[in-house]
């Protein structure tokens, strides 16, 4: 079973700074690696997508990598601001055979405040 | 708004009540996730249906009962639960073709609350 270790658990760092959060994972054979992110008390929403044959993704100040032979993945936020504050989700996708393609492994996220 | 809908948004229940949960998708895929999400827990996939079939079932015990009558719409029946039971239950929907990269949409999730 795909075990998933995100780190830090909780991160609080004044506006502007610029952050690394961390995910592992324990079965490298996965389709796909995507970060959300969860407001408090609402569903997820997807922030990046990396394919397993990419290394990369950017979305404005987001920045993912992703390492899949080591079974890791950094989630980059350059430039932090208040409105970044949420709990921060790595999901890998797979592994792949049979419908597990359909199936994400979450870790337990990193919770971001970024101060005014 | 992300295309996914759940009702209802909050349900508080007794131990021998029977409720369900809804779920709906309007973005046309095939395939479709119920979450349980407990305090200080990851996020716990319980049932994956892909065309209608069910191809998950995570070990979820018999008093969650998932029913998925078409890919619109995925409900889960609840009965006799107990009180770590309680959760945020996360629907979430997605193309369900292999080999798709494109990623799962969620709803708002369903605070249930069990007494």
């Amino acid at each position: 079973k795909q075990e998933v270790t995100q780190i830090p658990a909780a991160l609080s760092v004044p506006e502007g700074e610029n952050l690394v959060l961390n995910c592992s994972f324990t079965d490298s054979a996965i389709y796909n690696l995507q970060w959300f992110r969860q407001d408090p008390g609402k569903g997820l929403t997807s922030l990046l997508l990396i394919q397993s044959s990419q290394r990369e993704q950017t979305s404005g100040r987001l920045n993912a990598s992703l390492d899949k032979s080591s079974g890791r993945s950094t989630l980059y936020i350059a430039a932090s601001q208040p409105g970044d504050s949420a709990t921060y989700l790595c999901a890998p996708q797979g592994p792949a055979f049979r419908y597990n393609f359909n199936k994400f492994y979450f870790g337990s996220g990193t919770k971001l405040n970024v101060k005014p | 708004e992300t295309g996914v809908t759940q009702t209802p948004r909050h349900l508080v229940m007794g131990m021998t009540n029977k409720k369900s949960l809804k779920c709906e998708q309007h973005l046309g895929h095939n395939a479709m996730y119920w979450y349980k999400q407990s305090a200080k827990k990851p996020l716990e996939l319980m049932f994956v249906y892909n065309f209608k079939e069910q191809t998950e079932n995570n070990s979820v015990p018999s008093r969650f009962s998932p029913e998925c009558p078409n890919s619109s719409h995925l409900f889960l029946h609840l009965h006799t639960l107990q009180p770590e039971d309680s959760a945020l239950y996360l629907c979430a929907s997605r193309s369900g073709t292999s080999g798709s990269t494109d990623t799962q949409y969620f709803g708002p999730g369903t605070r249930l609350t069990v007494l």
